[in-house]
């Protein structure tokens, strides 16, 4: 059975640093692409990126490029999520999905339970 | 970048009915488009791919169509457990918009 587990809820306050995790499992973990899709408080959906484990490929959208570092782990199956510098608007619900093919045109399949990012001083 | 716009915002419907979710992209996408649902507090679902496709598992009640700019989502009959928001994404350039959503309640 493919899943996506995500890491549990964080509260931050500006300015702090933050990692979340998205473990693959029941799957190929290096051939499929993983995207993280952020939704803010109430709001849509956004893309913010995606990654091919197998060799770390990243690509982001414009308007998340340099805000946040996307990679993964391959041997350890997981993809991650990172800032270096919180903002309270950062605060939303962050879902990582599996795409559904091993190129990058296909629709997300799976997705992880989602974590729930607070950042407040 | 390509912009999804979905019509209408919110629809009231009633159980039985059937209802149409429309998505416009800003420029062609060929059939590069899926439809999700979601419900609150869960993840999204993914109902339909490449615009007409019926992901596995999913009710052969929920159908899509189009090709190029302009797409539709059909719930044929609408079901209680379908009342949720509806998002349609696009696949064809790096980065993959959403549509704003469509909420489907209760009338």
């Amino acid at each position: 059975e493919v899943q996506l587990v995500q890491s549990g809820a964080e509260v931050k306050k500006p300015g702090e640093s933050l990692k979340i995790s998205c473990k693959g499992s029941g799957y190929s973990f290096s051939i499929y692409w993983i995207a993280w899709v952020r939704q803010m408080p109430g709001k849509g959906l956004e893309w913010i990126g995606i990654i091919y484990p197998g060799d770390s490929d990243t690509r982001y959208s414009p308007s998340f490029q340099g805000q946040v570092t996307i990679s993964a782990d391959k041997s350890i199956t997981t993809a991650y999520l990172q800032w270096s510098s919180l903002k309270a608007s950062d605060t939303a619900m962050y879902y990582c999905a599996r795409l559904k093919g091993n190129i990058e045109n296909y629709p997300l399949d799976y997705w992880g339970q989602g974590t729930l990012l607070t950042v407040s001083s | 970048d390509i912009q999804m716009t979905q019509s209408p915002s919110t629809l009231s419907a009633s159980v039985g009915d059937r209802v149409t979710i429309t998505c416009r992209a800003s420029q062609s996408i060929t059939s590069w488009l899926a439809w999700y649902q979601q419900k609150p507090g869960k993840a999204p679902k993914l109902l339909i791919y490449d615009a007409s496709s019926l992901q596995s598992g999913v009710p052969s009640r929920f159908s899509g169509s189009g090709s190029g700019t302009e797409f539709t989502l059909t719930i044929s009959s609408l079901q209680p457990d379908d009342f949720a928001t509806y998002y349609c994404q696009q696949y064809n350039s790096n980065w993959y918009t959403f549509g704003q959503g469509t909420k489907l309640e209760i009338k």
